[in-house]
């Protein structure tokens, strides 16, 4: 079965250090990955996806990520947090035709301190 | 244009009672997706809907939960003799179409309580 591990709750960085949240998957083949962000009482935002392709996939809000497929990995990064990057992230994998069927792991906390 | 709406906000029931989420999703989506959102399990996908199409219903815990979308636009997640494990934030979502190519946009969220 299809599987995603965000191994950190939490982490906390200080405004304008980067920022790397990790993302490890399982998954028989080639996967659908997505990270999400919920800022506190706001919904769900999909920050970037990845399928094929270059294997760095820019997004929103100047985020970026990595397939490593060697190492099933999808982690986050960020050059430069500012204060409003507080929330909650979501990794996740997509099942079914198109990735439609999303299992999302158990989501990562970020602190961001002045 | 208008977002994905959900109704209600906040809903408090009894163990035992019946309720019913409604989602209005972005107008010319023809995909729609459920999610439930809890302390204990965290996301977990429900049901999709695409187009005129069967759902996807692989992700309902129980049979007590059910969902349908009328004339391909509303739809209602029924749950029946809820229980308290029910109580979460149930989310739906929607997109053009199916699939990756396609981006999910999330509505607010129905915050249910089963005491």
């Amino acid at each position: 079965a299809q599987s995603v591990t965000q191994p950190d709750i939490h982490i906390t960085v200080s405004e304008g250090a980067s920022l790397e949240l990790r993302c490890n998957y399982s998954y028989g083949a080639t996967p659908y990955l997505f990270w999400y962000v919920q800022s506190p009482g706001q919904g769900l935002q999909l920050l970037l996806k990845y399928f094929s392709g270059d294997t760095l996939v820019q997004g929103i809000k100047g985020f970026e990520a990595e397939f490593k497929r060697s190492q099933s990995s999808f982690n986050l990064r960020k050059p430069s947090v500012h204060w409003s990057d507080a929330a909650e992230y979501f990794c996740a994998v997509g099942e079914g035709t198109g990735g439609f069927k999303t299992i999302f792991g158990a989501g990562t906390r970020l602190f961001v301190k002045a | 244009g208008a977002g994905v709406s959900q109704s209600p906000s906040n809903k408090v029931t009894e163990k035992g009672k019946d309720v019913e989420l409604r989602c209005d999703p972005i107008s010319g989506h023809t995909a729609l997706y459920w999610y439930r959102q809890s302390l204990g399990q965290g996301l977990e996908f429900l049901i999709y809907f695409q187009g005129n199409s069967a759902p996807d219903k692989s992700g309902l815990p129980s049979d007590r939960f059910s969902a349908e979308r009328t004339g391909g636009s509303v739809s209602t997640l029924t749950i029946q003799r809820t229980q308290q494990e029910d109580s979460a934030v149930y989310l739906c979502a929607s997109s053009v179409s199916r699939g990756y190519q396609e981006t999910q946009y999330f509505g607010p969220g129905t915050r249910l309580l089963v005491l």
